[in-house]
């Protein structure tokens, strides 16, 4: 397919558990960016690649929560020891690298998360 | 920091009537993006329109326009001839200069029959 895929579309956990959310970019895309989506909200900002190198990970509420993108393509979101707070909609977008041409992120349809 | 502000948590425009949703923001840069995406119910984030501040032209996708006034901060977008899959919410966003998306807090419309 074209766009941007996460797996697994719907996943639930109970406290304390480790759980791992995957986002597969539009092929060539360089930049990679997850958000998370709490219900009634807007997405906001979690992390960022370019490529490989994460260059931005301010938006991470704990350091529970760890991404990887290993070979600048897949991206999985890590969070470890889940707590009922992490319950949400956690989002995945892609965009190519230059900003001048067009900087439109392209999104996942998300992995809802459920922590019981 | 760069805030987005949707004043209008819900709005309802009957289908094939116009209706327009509230953005502001607020910024000292001068070079930036501002988009609207749509998330209907299956949550996947549709982009709607983009525009970019050095434009003063308002941007416009066949039904869907938008009213960018640079000095007040107001991005507004227009929808004309509502039809039933236009039911969504809707989020204003701000690209800031480090690729970090600002999004307001969403717009559910409904589309009436």
């Amino acid at each position: 397919g074209a766009g941007v895929s996460q797996s697994p579309r719907y996943k639930v956990a109970k406290r304390g558990q480790d759980v791992a959310l995957r986002c597969d970019p539009i092929s060539g895309h360089v930049s990679l960016f997850w958000y998370q989506q709490a219900l009634g909200q807007g997405p906001e900002f979690l992390t960022y690649f370019q490529n490989e190198a994460q260059l931005d990970k301010s938006g991470l509420p704990s350091d529970r929560f760890f991404a990887e993108r290993p070979e600048g393509s897949v991206s999985t979101l890590k969070i470890q020891r889940t707590q009922q707070e992490d319950s949400a909609v956690y989002l995945c977008a892609s965009s190519t690298l230059f900003r001048e041409v067009a900087e439109t992120q392209y999104f996942g349809p998300g992995t809802r998360l459920l922590v019981l | 920091a760069q805030t987005v502000t949707q004043s209008q948590p819900e709005m309802s425009v009957q289908e094939a009537e116009t209706v327009t949703l509230s953005c502001t923001y607020d910024t000292s840069e001068s070079d930036y993006y501002l988009f609207w995406y749509k998330q209907p119910p299956s949550r996947q984030m549709i982009l709607v329109i983009r525009q970019e501040a050095y434009k003063q032209q308002n941007a416009t996708e066949n039904r869907f326009s938008v009213n960018f006034q640079k000095a007040a901060k107001s991005f507004s977008l227009k929808i004309s001839d509502s039809q039933l899959g236009d039911a969504a919410m809707y989020f204003c966003a701000y690209l800031r200069r480090d690729d970090k998306i600002i999004f307001g807090k969403g717009t559910r419309l409904h589309i009436l029959p």
